[in-house]
Parts: C-alpha cells; sequence; structure tokens
C-alpha cells in the first residue's frame, strides 16, 4: 500500500537554529498538508499545499515556517529560528480524492532544547 | 469554522467488551468525516470515513462509525475489543466544500483490560 514518508523519525535541534522537516507524499497524489501535535494536545493545521503553492494556512503558520517542493516528489516544511515551544510531532499528509481521505505519515518528533 | 468534540481523554475497556467512542462534529456545510488511530511511535491510520451514501461505515480491524445528522454525531464502535486495540483515536470532520482542512479532536486513549 503506498505511503507517505518522513524524515527523520526524531530532530533535537538547539533554540535558535533552523530545522528542516522531509516528507515525501504519494505519488499520484496534489494535495499536501503540514500538522502538528504538541504533546496532550489536538492534531493542529498547519498549511496546505497545491500546485506548488500555498492554498490555506492557519494561524500558527507565521513567517518562522515555509514549505517548499522543490523536485516534484519531496515536500518540507522548513522552520527558522526554533523556539521551545516548536516542540512537537510534526505531521505530513497527502491525499488525491476528497472521498478516499488524507494518507498521513508517521511523523518527525521534534526537540527544541 | 468546524470542529469536533471527543470526550474523555481516556477510556478503559475489559478485554471482549464493547468498544464505544464518542465523537459530535460542527460544522455548516455536509460533512466528511474519519476516525484514525495511532499506535505508540507510529502515524495516523485511517480507520474508516463517512463521505456519502450508506450512514453506517465499517472500517479496519473490525471498527464501524453511524453518521447521525441529527444528533451530529459520528460514534466509532466495536462489539468485543481485543488487547491490540490499545491505542488513541482520533475523530476529525472536514468537508468538500472550503477548505479542505481536517479539523481533529482531542483524541481517546483506549486502554484494555485483560
Amino acid at each position: 500500500e503506498p505511503e507517505v514518508t518522513q524524515t527523520p523519525s526524531h530532530q533535537v535541534t538547539q533554540m535558535g537554529q533552523e530545522v528542516i522537516l522531509r516528507c515525501v507524499p504519494i505519488s499520484n497524489h496534489l494535495y499536501f498538508y503540514w500538522y502538528r501535535q504538541i504533546l496532550g494536545q489536538k492534531v493542529e493545521f498547519l498549511v496546505s499545499f497545491y500546485n506548488n503553492e500555498i492554498s490555506e494556512k492557519s494561524e500558527i503558520f507565521d513567517d518562522q515556517f515555509s514549505v517548499e517542493r522543490p523536485d516534484g516528489s519531496n515536500f518540507t516544511l522548513k522552520i527558522r529560528s526554533t523556539k521551545l515551544e516548536d516542540s512537537a510531532m510534526y505531521f505530513c499528509a497527502s491525499r488525491g480524492l476528497l472521498e478516499d481521505g488524507y494518507t498521513f505519515g508517521s511523523g518527525t518528533r521534534l526537540t527544541v532544547v | 469554522a468546524q470542529s469536533v468534540t471527543q470526550l474523555g481523554s481516556h477510556v478503559s475497556v475489559s478485554e471482549g467488551a464493547l468498544v464505544l467512542l464518542r465523537c459530535n462534529y460542527s460544522s455548516s456545510v455536509p460533512p466528511y468525516l474519519f476516525w484514525y488511530v495511532q499506535y505508540p511511535n507510529q502515524g495516523l491510520q485511517l480507520l474508516l470515513k463517512y463521505t456519502t451514501g450508506a450512514t453506517l461505515v465499517k472500517g479496519i480491524n473490525g471498527f464501524e462509525a453511524e453518521f447521525k445528522k441529527s444528533e451530529t454525531s459520528f460514534h466509532l464502535t466495536k462489539p468485543s475489543a481485543h488487547m491490540s486495540d490499545a491505542a488513541e483515536y482520533f475523530c476529525a470532520v472536514t468537508s468538500y466544500y472550503g477548505n479542505n482542512r481536517l479539523a481533529f479532536g482531542k483524541g481517546n486513549q483506549v486502554v484494555v483490560i485483560p
């Protein structure tokens, strides 16, 4: 069964550093998403991406965050100048038809120290 | 904006007993509803979904859910719990209309007691 692949599975970074989280969506999907889950809290929407541009972003997704699809297969989330409160599990998701649902990756656990 | 309410963060169930996880949604347009399961240190796996058509939907691992528009509910059930059902379960809502973002509930951590 097709999978969404995320790397790395764990990342520890120092406050103020930049991190890039990587995702390989399912190859025939056209819609891509990033979500995050702070420990003990809801899974929260960050951003959606379609046709090589952001289609929607949440209030969380400020200038600190950016997304890119650099080569037609990878989908990256960059977090500049990380803060302690950015520590969370970050999930990538992709979908084709909405009726088929969203496929999520296994997540990247980001710890900012 | 769409939203989901899941009450009771932790749910304990005896092995062999009924599993019932409640989900109520809020949506001003026809909803698409999903249940996802998260096993420890793993991603979110789709259990089942309702988009259109039959309101009783069956998913993987013996789970099913019924969409009740009048009650704005999409409760998840399994007749007989198994130890392998121990996981966190999330209800989520989106819609064909608008931005298609998924809005998640807080989740239910299910503990199965032998």
